[in-house]
């Protein structure tokens, strides 16, 4: 079946970078495009965007042009987001997500299990 | 951005009991309307599609409806794990958005 395991938690300092993965199975990985969400306080849900791993195509939630870095290997079907410049703001569950597409509708269908990033000194 | 006002933001209900929780888009989005359920530490779970399409494997208490900007999840017959969060989504345009959350207790 469809799924998407993300890395671990991570604990990170103010300023530096993170690199949150998420590896795909049980189906083709450059078929489905691969989505980023922020959840903050266990409540609001953001998007950050989203990557094609067939072309490497990526789109950004403006909010999240100058924070977040989309990447994929296709070798090992693992998508990536790169963190940079951390505050305390980011502190944040993210989720990877596959978009399952349609000429009648687009819906994020598998979500992995979530990566927390705490952002402390 | 389009803007997804989700009501309420928190509701009890009964054992066997009707909710419905409401979704408000700041502009018609074409039936491109997503409702997630998530529980306690777990991720968001895909519940309904295009605004009234059942995601499979998902209990047939749920269902959506809408349309233009007005869209809403009922459950029909309130069950102990339908105690979640609950969120709207649109995918018509990007930057794709969510409703704040619909905190769902059985009372």
């Amino acid at each position: 079946q469809v799924n998407l395991l993300q890395s671990g938690a991570a604990l990170v300092k103010p300023g530096a970078s993170v690199k949150l993965s998420c590896k795909a199975s049980g189906y083709t990985f450059t078929d489905y495009y691969i989505h980023w969400v922020k959840q903050s306080h266990g409540k609001s849900l953001e998007w950050i965007g989203y990557i094609n791993p067939n072309s490497g195509y990526t789109n950004y939630n403006e909010k999240f042009k100058s924070k977040a870095t989309l990447t994929v290997d296709k070798s090992t079907n693992t998508a990536y987001m790169e963190l940079s410049r951390l505050t305390s703001e980011d502190s944040a569950t993210y989720y990877c997500t596959r978009l399952n597409s349609s000429p009648l509708y687009y819906v994020m269908d598998a979500w992995g299990q979530g990566a927390s990033v705490t952002v402390s000194s | 951005d389009i803007q997804m006002t989700q009501s309420p933001a928190s509701l009890s209900a009964s054992l066997g009991e009707t909710v419905s929780i409401e979704c408000l888009a700041s502009e018609g989005i074409s039936n491109d309307l997503a409702w997630y359920q998530q529980k306690s530490g777990k991720s968001p779970q895909l519940l309904i599609y295009a605004a009234s399409r059942l995601q499979d494997g998902v209990p047939s208490r749920f269902s959506g409806s809408g349309s233009g900007t007005r869209y809403s999840l009922k459950i029909s017959g309130m069950q102990p794990e339908d105690e979640a969060d609950y969120f709207c989504q649109q995918s018509y345009k990007y930057p794709y958005t969510f409703g704040a959350g619909t905190k769902l207790e059985l009372k």
